[in-house]
């Protein structure tokens, strides 16, 4: 089993849609989860942190369920410029200091039509 | 332009050259990373720096590839006798010291071609 693994994609939905993206990790003791956006040839940018409590930017929530170690991304009234790949990132503790390294799923496309 | 920076952007090299790219990150930042991507994955971790100490290295790194960060300020990633499968968009990132460097930003990427 991968350590992060996503929906397989891609993701074709119209303007206007909700879109949803989950996210699985196999370690229960991952401390950390990110989405970030990348672009088509571009480099990864950070989207969101996801916490907890679950939390909301705009037109994103992204929430976090520990038990069933899954995380999830809403993408709600999508825009043509949310195409994209969305990718899950995972912490895990490194060391007994603050360097965690990052886990990374393959990422979900989506892509908006008109 | 304060965000992470690479050079060269674009590498092709013939099979069994060697290629060095650089990767300049933010400046208050004092850890920094190195990725490949290659197409339809996601990128793989090989190595990290905490200012000029290299703390991990991934399997996949093998002994031709060497990085170095002696100032704890830019950095470089060697790869010697290039191979075929060593076509790749080679990441950099950095992130600062708070919240346990979780953050990354990165740098626009190296796209590898060996021929």
């Amino acid at each position: 089993r991968k350590e992060v693994e996503q929906d397989p994609g891609p993701f074709n939905v119209p303007e206007g849609a909700t879109v949803a993206f989950n996210c699985t990790y196999s370690n229960s003791a991952s401390q950390s989860f990110f989405w970030y956006r990348q672009d088509c040839r571009k480099e990864p940018k950070l989207l969101m942190s996801v916490y907890s409590s679950g939390n909301e930017d705009g037109r994103f929530t992204a929430q976090l369920n520990r038990a069933s170690q899954y995380i999830s991304l809403l993408i709600r009234d999508s825009k043509l410029s949310d195409s994209a790949t969305y990718l899950c990132v995972v912490s895990l503790s490194h060391n007994a200091g603050n360097n965690r390294k990052l886990i990374w799923g393959l990422g979900t496309s989506l892509a908006v039509n008109p | 332009d304060t965000g992470v920076s690479q050079d060269p952007r674009h590498k092709i090299t013939k099979r069994g050259q060697n290629v060095t790219f650089r990767c300049d990150p933010i400046s208050e930042h004092n850890r920094l990373y190195w990725y490949r991507q290659t197409l339809g994955q996601g990128p793989e971790f090989l190595t990290y720096f905490q200012n000029e100490a290299q703390l991990e290295k991934s399997r996949l790194l093998s002994d031709r590839f060497s990085a170095e960060r002696p100032k704890g300020s830019f950095s470089t990633l060697e790869i010697q006798r290039t191979e075929q499968g060593d076509s790749a968009m080679y990441l950099c990132a950095s992130s600062p010291p708070v919240r346990g460097g979780l953050e990354q930003f990165f740098g626009p990427g190296t796209r590898l071609t060996v021929l």
